[in-house]
């Protein structure tokens, strides 16, 4: 079955730092992948996703992805944290048949950002 | 485009009454998906419907729970009688064919 692992629970970075969250997935044929972000009492954003082609993605507000097909990973990078970057960040699988409309979340990490 | 539009907001409902959740997805998005977010089991898909027609409902945690999208434009998400560990923020999302999904901003239910 499909599923996706966020082993962060919870990261603290300082304003100004890069940024690195983790996220690995388990799926038996090339995946479509999904980083999503949710603010306090708002729903998910899409920053960014992965179905085929360059491997490093490109997302809104200065985030990349790189998926990596030997290590069954697609962990999310900013080079330089804002403090309007905290929030929680999900990544999700696309689900059975590569669906891209049924998705499978990870547990989240919860990002805060120090001055 | 006003994206996709849940209401209420809000819901404080008694154990045992029915409650109506309501989404409208973006006009043109052919699939839509309601998920369920709680602290302990995370964003969970409940069902999902492609072209008006429940496609996977394996999600749905019980009978109490009923979902329906009698047009392009409207479904809902009834849970009768409601009960305490039904308590989450409700998130509908819509998207296009082949597309990935565009939130809701989600209706946070409590259930007293």
């Amino acid at each position: 079955a499909q599923s996706v692992t966020q082993p962060d629970i919870h990261i603290t970075v300082s304003e100004g730092a890069s940024l690195e969250l983790r996220c690995n997935y388990s799926y038996g044929a090339t995946p479509y992948l999904f980083w999503y972000v949710q603010s306090p009492g708002q729903g998910l954003q899409l920053l960014l996703k992965y179905f085929s082609g360059d491997t490093l993605v490109q997302g809104i507000k200065g985030f990349e992805a790189e998926f990596k097909r030997s290590q069954s990973s697609f962990n999310l990078r900013k080079p330089s944290v804002h403090w309007s970057d905290a929030a929680e960040y999900f990544c999700a699988v696309g689900g059975e048949g590569g669906a891209t409309n049924k998705l499978i979340f990870g547990t989240g990490t919860l990002l805060a950002v120090q001055p | 485009d006003a994206g996709v539009i849940q209401s209420p907001r809000h819901e404080v409902t008694e154990m045992g009454q029915e409650v109506t959740l309501r989404c409208k997805p973006i006009s043109g998005h052919n699939s839509l998906f309601w998920y369920r977010q709680t602290m302990m089991r995370g964003l969970e898909l409940l069902i999902y419907f492609n072209n008006n027609v429940p496609i996977d409902d394996s999600g749905m945690p019980e009978d109490r729970f009923s979902a329906k999208m009698p047009n392009a434009s409207f479904s809902t998400l009834k849970i009768q009688p409601s009960e305490p560990r039904d308590s989450a923020v409700y998130f509908c999302a819509s998207s296009p064919s082949g597309g990935s999904g565009t939130f809701g901003s989600g209706t946070r239910l409590t259930v007293v």
